[in-house]
């Protein structure tokens, strides 16, 4: 099945500096990679995702890059800011035919000091 | 507000007993997820239900199972428990699956936080 990794496990940036959170998938028919934001006691909610036929999505100061080839995804913060700071998953979706069911990577919880 | 709702938000039990964890999806979702997150751990996926019937499963153990009932609202039932199940089991919901474009947005619940003493 569907395997996803994903590093840095934890990241610590300066306010205003960049981030960028790397994942790479098992599944070469994996076909959407959406991108979950984790505060801390919340619930985990979308805050971009992109899908296999399109190589880069950018929202205001997020942005995501897909790489089929490579099997890797990565997730841009810019400008950071200490409201930035929580966990952030990584998923991947096998092909329907599997469920549709999202597989998360391990985390990477993003510290931004002001 | 996601607009899934989970009960309980918090359980505390001992071990060898038995939960039931109760989520309603999103008006109109058929697709209903769940997830189990440990302390330092990621989101593993345990089971998917669309619609009534079961889609794709995880690593579920055989302990747990769980339905998905005609009102769509899901359980999610847990025995024989043991110290090591501790954690925030999350349900989610999206709307139905499209064939050839496969799942979008999953909108989580708030979980539920189960110990296990």
């Amino acid at each position: 099945g569907e395997n996803v990794e994903q590093h840095p496990s934890t990241l610590s940036v300066q306010e205003g500096d960049s981030a960028v959170i790397k994942c790479t998938y098992s599944d070469s028919a994996s076909n959407y990679f959406p991108w979950y934001k984790q505060e801390l006691g919340k619930r985990p909610q979308l805050i971009i995702d992109i899908r296999s036929n399109v190589g880069e999505k950018k929202d205001q100061r997020i942005a995501v890059t897909l790489n089929k080839t490579a099997k890797h995804f990565s997730l841009h913060i810019t400008e950071t800011q200490p409201e930035d700071s929580a966990v952030y998953f990584c998923a991947a979706t096998p092909p329907y035919n599997q469920g549709g069911k999202l597989i998360f990577g391990q985390g990477t919880e993003l510290s931004v000091k002001p | 507000d996601s607009g899934v709702t989970q009960t309980p938000k918090h359980l505390i039990t001992a071990t060898g007993q038995r939960v039931t964890l109760r989520c309603s999806p999103r008006s109109g979702d058929l697709s209903v997820y769940w997830y189990q997150q440990s302390l330092d751990q990621g989101l593993q996926f345990l089971i998917q239900y669309y619609n009534g019937e079961e889609r794709a499963k995880g690593n579920i153990l055989e302990r747990f199972s769980a339905q998905q009932f005609p009102d769509l609202h899901s359980e999610l039932n847990l025995s024989s428990l043991e110290l090591g199940d501790s954690a925030l089991y999350f349900c989610a919901s999206s709307v139905k699956v499209h064939p050839n474009i496969g799942t979008g947005e999953l909108f989580f619940g708030e979980g539920s936080r189960l110990t296990v003493l």
